[in-house]
């Protein structure tokens, strides 16, 4: 079945651009996510990509999709403290639900 | 975009109990689906919520420990049924609006 990996730790300083890198295996994933978990709460959805793109930017986000080596990443840029937790890549499914990554905690340090 | 709100947030559970979790959303939508997360781990599916029809249960979850009931397009439970220690987790609630899905904040059970 699908599997979803990504590093499982990412440490920057504040101001710098953070990339958090993700690979599925399922060619035919239609959609692939990013979510934000920060402690004790649920998950945000941050933005999402269809397979047919290969960038989406939204102000500070920018998601880049290789479709050829099923990777995709999220840049985020100008990082800033309240941006440490865990973002989770997500790939989603034929049956419409969505496999999830280990997910990658993000630390910022000022 | 979806507003999924799930009750109870959090609970304490006495083992050999059961508890029901409830999922509403603030607009139809075409699918729901049951998640899991263990303390520090990933969100595991546990079955997809089908619409006046049983729910599909992903390999390693059954429908006598986790029965689900979806009766409109809006709403769904989630039991969980005789609990144990290790069914302490996030239970959370997820449902499809066109190409996004959104969560709920999550059930946090703990079983003593």
């Amino acid at each position: 079945g699908e599997d979803v990996e990504q590093s499982l730790f990412l440490s920057v300083r504040e101001g710098d651009s953070s990339v958090i890198n993700c690979t599925y295996t399922d060619s035919s994933s239609t959609y692939l996510y990013w979510y934000k978990q920060e402690p004790g709460a649920g998950l945000q959805l941050l933005t999402y990509i269809f397979s047919n793109m290969d960038m989406k930017q939204d102000q500070r986000l920018t998601v880049l999709l290789n479709k050829k080596d099923k990777h995709l990443s999220l840049r985020i840029a100008d990082t800033q403290t309240g941006d440490s937790a865990i973002y989770f890549c997500a790939a989603r499914g034929s049956q419409g639900n969505l496999i999830f990554g280990k997910g990658t905690k993000l630390s910022v340090k000022p | 975009s979806a507003v999924i709100s799930q009750k109870p947030s959090r609970d304490i559970c006495q083992r050999g109990t059961s508890l029901t979790i409830q999922c509403q959303v603030d607009s139809q939508v075409t699918m729901m689906f049951w998640y899991r997360q263990q303390p520090g781990q990933s969100l595991t599916l546990i079955a997809t919520a089908n619409q006046g029809s049983e729910a599909t249960y992903e390999s390693g979850f059954v429908i006598d420990k986790f029965p689900i009931s979806r009766p409109n397009l809006t709403f769904s439970t989630l039991t969980v049924s005789n609990m144990s220690p290790e069914d302490s987790s996030i239970y959370l609630c997820s449902a499809s609006s066109g190409g996004e899905l959104f969560f709920g904040e999550g059930s946090r059970l703990t079983v003593l």
